[in-house]
């Protein structure tokens, strides 16, 4: 089946400096997506979702961009804290009652 | 609310032993799933359920069972324990994962990590 892929698996920024983290779909039928992160020993938690009839959507210090035409999906996160190391995954709505999972990304935030 | 709660959070098992992760939740959703976490391969859905008798399969159902007798419960069954099960398992709900009438968030037990020998 699809599947949800992500470009890069680990990530380090400086505590302070944006982070961009991105994710990459195969399936145009896919409409809606997650993002979501994970603390060490932790279940994941919902962060951001958009449509796909949107291309960007802002939260708290997040902003999820959408890319229809490259099946490309980003999370930006602003002015990275440490309590933001986490590993970050996307999530894709395919088929109804079904979220497939990217592989993840491992976010450090250097002091 | 406690949200999802998951039962045990470790447990070790001999090949060959079953075995029943219990996951509860008090949010009245009715959609429920179970994931695996293996390193390197992220969460793949095993079930799922969008509401009391209702359960279907998910990418990778082989080796598990799921009944939901009420809303607030999704047990998952392990039918002969396999090496190849061990791994982190998530329980989680929602109201829906469509995002269509509300958000899709999904919400997250703790995991019960099993290792089996």
């Amino acid at each position: 089946g699809e599947s949800v892929g992500l470009h890069l698996p680990t990530l380090s920024v400086q505590e302070g400096d944006n982070s961009i983290i991105n994710c990459a779909y195969s399936n145009s039928a896919s409409d809606y997506f997650i993002w979501y992160k994970q603390e060490s020993g932790k279940g994941p938690q919902f962060i951001i979702d958009i449509r796909s009839n949107m291309d960007k959507r802002q939260g708290q210090r997040v902003t999820v961009l959408l890319n229809k035409t490259v099946k490309h999906l980003s999370l930006q996160i602003a002015a990275t804290q440490p309590g933001d190391s986490a590993v970050y995954f996307c999530a894709e709505n395919i088929e109804a009652n079904n979220l497939f999972f990217g592989t993840g990304t491992r976010l450090t935030v250097i002091p | 609310n406690a949200g999802v709660t998951q039962t045990p959070k470790f447990q070790v098992l001999k090949t060959g032993q079953s075995m029943t992760l219990q996951c509860a939740q008090d949010m009245n959703h009715e959609y429920m799933s179970w994931y695996r976490q293996d390193p390197g391969m992220g969460l793949r859905l095993i079930h799922y359920s969008v509401g009391a008798g209702i359960t279907d399969q998910g990418e990778v159902p082989n080796g598990y069972n799921v009944s939901r007798s009420t809303t607030e419960d999704f047990p998952l069954r392990l039918l002969s324990a396999a090496p190849s099960q061990t791994s982190v398992y998530f329980c989680a709900s929602s109201y829906s994962v469509t995002g269509l009438d509300n958000t899709g968030e999904l919400f997250f037990g703790e995991g019960s990590r099993l290792t089996v020998l």
